[in-house]
């Protein structure tokens, strides 16, 4: 079946490094979307990987591995209002999106 | 968790035709729906946004009378493409938002692939 595993939560200190992983199964690849996601607000667009490796964005870095069916969304010099949902996507050989549930990133002082 | 259900997942139409989506959550009151549209390879864009019982509200360039949404119980949206064109053929996907261990977080439904022809 298609399936896409990430963390519930995590914590991280503001200032700071944090890794989200994602693992997904699916029916052929179109590629690997991660999302923000504020209490209460839509989702807002954040990187795609179709091909390996890293793609850097400011402060955000996405990593894809097709091989392993594994990515990782990257952040640094957190600050509090990253405290979001992050959410990780697949979409498969027909164009439906995976959808993961969603990592939790809470950020303290 | 809770569960958007999203139908059809798939649909083929003609040019000048009506197709409707449906999106339900299937074990929470959502509030409110966003329904969305995905180009190939490309993020997901926000069509607009609908509360139970009110108007939805749309995002800039998107018609209004060429996609009706209707947000008629805590339950149910639906997203009606009127006279649908080729350039309609796209991907869209609805999510909805509820209260899940006391947060309030979005689902999304699976996504409907459109093809008009």
């Amino acid at each position: 079946g298609q399936n896409i595993d990430q963390p519930t939560e995590m914590t991280a200190t503001e200032g700071a490094i944090v890794q989200i992983n994602c693992t997904y199964q699916t029916s052929g690849f179109n590629g690997l979307f991660w999302y923000q996601q504020h209490a209460g607000e839509a989702p807002t667009f954040l990187s795609y990987n179709v091909l390996d490796g890293l793609e850097e964005k400011g402060r955000f870095s996405s990593f894809l591995s097709r091989s392993k069916g594994y990515s990782y969304l990257l952040l640094k010099e957190l600050q509090m209002k990253d405290s979001a949902s992050y959410l990780c996507a697949a979409m498969d050989s027909n164009y439906q999106l995976i959808w993961g549930a969603g990592t939790k990133l809470i950020i303290k002082p | 968790g809770a569960v958007v259900s999203q139908h059809p997942s798939r649909v083929i139409c003609k040019s000048g035709t009506s197709v409707k989506i449906e999106c339900r959550s299937l074990d929470f009151q959502a509030t409110t729906m966003f329904w969305y549209r995905q180009f190939p390879k490309q993020s997901l864009m926000l069509m607009a946004t609908s509360n139970e019982g009110s108007k939805a509200t749309y995002e800039q360039g998107v018609e209004k009378d060429k996609f009706l949404i209707n947000h008629a119980s805590l339950t149910l949206s639906t997203l009606t493409v009127t006279s649908a064109h080729p350039e309609d053929s796209s991907f869209y996907i609805c999510s909805a938002t509820g209260v899940e261990g006391g947060d309030t977080e979005a689902f999304f439904g699976q996504g409907t692939r459109l093809t008009v022809v």
